[in-house]
């Protein structure tokens, strides 16, 4: 069965660094999402993406924070410059739109 | 705003014994829920959907509009069930969102 891949599993970044997490979505599928978990906290939603631009955002995906389907294949989030309080796991999901999402793994970040 | 309760953090239940995981939604529309599963160290996996009203590893969920609940029951507890469990909801004014309840931990004892 495909499935969503997410690299790195582990990122380690100084606080005020960039980061890039990179998503591959299922080949077939035309949503794409970022998700969010906090330690101890619930996955929060912060951005989808549909026909190369943003469809929805959340309050949490502020101008720090940017996506981009750089070729057919990839998915990244960008965090222009983390905070500590940008630590947690980022999931990426992706959907046919109508149909449930399915997500990956995850990449745990985090800012020292 | 829609919002999902799931009102235990963590529950425990013994092998065989039946399981209740709650989960209330608020929302004044026709929403859509979900349950979804994630065993340790795995990602999460969709479990249930209300729409196609299947079972899943022997799990069940009912949509009820008038409680606004979707409340996750297996008659008998098996100890691969020990995972964490996430009610989640979709609105259906075209967004494909998730919002995502607290989750509960699910530990089956032998």
């Amino acid at each position: 069965e495909p499935e969503v891949t997410q690299t790195p599993s582990h990122q380690v970044t100084q606080m005020g660094q960039e980061v890039i997490l990179r998503c591959v979505p299922i080949s077939n599928h035309l949503y794409f999402y970022w998700y969010r978990q906090i330690l101890g906290q619930k996955v929060e939603f912060l951005v989808s993406f549909y026909n190369n631009e943003i469809s929805e955002k959340s309050e949490i995906f502020d101008d720090q924070f940017s996506v981009e389907r750089p070729d057919g294949s990839n998915f990244t989030l960008k965090i222009r410059s983390t905070k500590l309080e940008d630590s947690a796991m980022y999931f990426c999901a992706s959907s046919r739109g109508g149909q449930p999402q399915h997500f990956g793994d995850g990449t745990r970040l985090s800012i020292l | 705003a829609q919002r999902v309760t799931q009102p235990e953090k963590l529950l425990s239940v013994f092998k065989g014994a039946p399981v209740e995981l709650k989960c209330n939604y608020s929302y004044s529309g026709s929403p859509e829920l979900f349950w979804y599963v994630q065993y340790s160290r795995q990602r999460l996996q969709l479990l249930l959907r209300h729409i196609s009203r299947e079972s899943i590893k022997g799990f069940t969920a009912d949509l009820n509009k008038g409680e606004t609940s979707f409340h996750l029951k297996k008659p008998f507890a098996q100890e691969e069930d020990s995972a964490m469990y996430y009610c989640a909801f979709k609105n259906n004014f075209g967004n494909e969102k998730l919002t995502f309840g607290t989750g509960t931990r699910l530990t089956i004892i032998p």
